[in-house]
């Protein structure tokens, strides 16, 4: 069965500074797709970031960008110059077959302005 | 408009009542799911369905129904609510076609609260 760990349940950053969220997952799969997304308090999830585990460069949205690790089965999520408004439930999650997802527990992230 | 739409989207509720969660979308997809979620324990599947004739239980389906009344229309119910089943719910949908990514877009959840 996969699993998704994220070890971080609560992260704090300065605004405009640089945060990074970990986590790491289990599979026996060789070809998955892992995602970043973003709960703000309006409840709603939105995606962030995708990486598909065939390619070797890691994603980047504007300020998000993922360090993926496929050996390590690790896909951490970088956000840049942080602002107020990133502040949030971030999940982690794995693409099983049948396109269904499997989260991580979630990691509160907190900007201090 | 919303793509995906779930009602209620609170409800309050005691111990024992049925309750039926509904879920819509006008995106055209033939894949819906339900999740739910509790704190430090991310999202958990409940039941998905690939199209109206199929439907599946996902990790966490014991005291969960659902129904695929049309290929928009996705219900989950509780037979006879618990307070443990108090959580957030969400509908999600997605493409189905085999090999590609399909991204899912979900709903905007149902806070249920069992008393």
């Amino acid at each position: 069965a996969q699993t998704v760990t994220q070890s971080q349940p609560e992260m704090s950053v300065q605004e405009a500074e640089t945060v990074t969220l970990s986590c790491t997952y289990d599979t026996s799969e060789s070809d998955h797709y892992l995602f970043w997304y973003k709960q703000p308090p309006s409840r709603q999830m939105i995606l962030v970031i995708r990486q598909e585990a065939y390619k070797q460069q890691n994603a980047t949205e504007n300020r998000f960008s993922v360090n993926f690790q496929k050996a390590a089965k690790s896909f951490s999520l970088k956000i840049s110059d942080s602002q107020l408004g990133d502040a949030a439930m971030y999940f982690c999650a794995y693409r099983r077959k049948g396109n269904m997802l499997t989260f991580g527990g979630g990691t509160r992230l907190m900007v201090k302005p | 408009d919303a793509d995906v739409t779930q009602t209620p989207r609170n409800r309050i509720t005691k111990t024992g009542k049925r309750i039926m969660l509904e879920c819509s979308q006008t995106k055209g997809h033939d894949r819906m799911y339900w999740y739910r979620q509790d704190p430090g324990l991310g999202l958990r599947l409940i039941y998905y369905s690939f199209d109206v004739k199929d439907i599946n239980k996902g990790e966490i389906s014991d005291g969960y129904s659902v129904s695929r009344q049309a290929q928009a229309k996705f219900s989950l119910s509780l037979e006879s609510a618990i307070p443990n089943q108090t959580a957030l719910y969400f509908c999600a949908t997605s493409y189905g076609t085999s090999g590609t990514y399909n991204e899912q877009f979900f709903g905007p959840g149902t806070r249920l609260t069992v008393l």
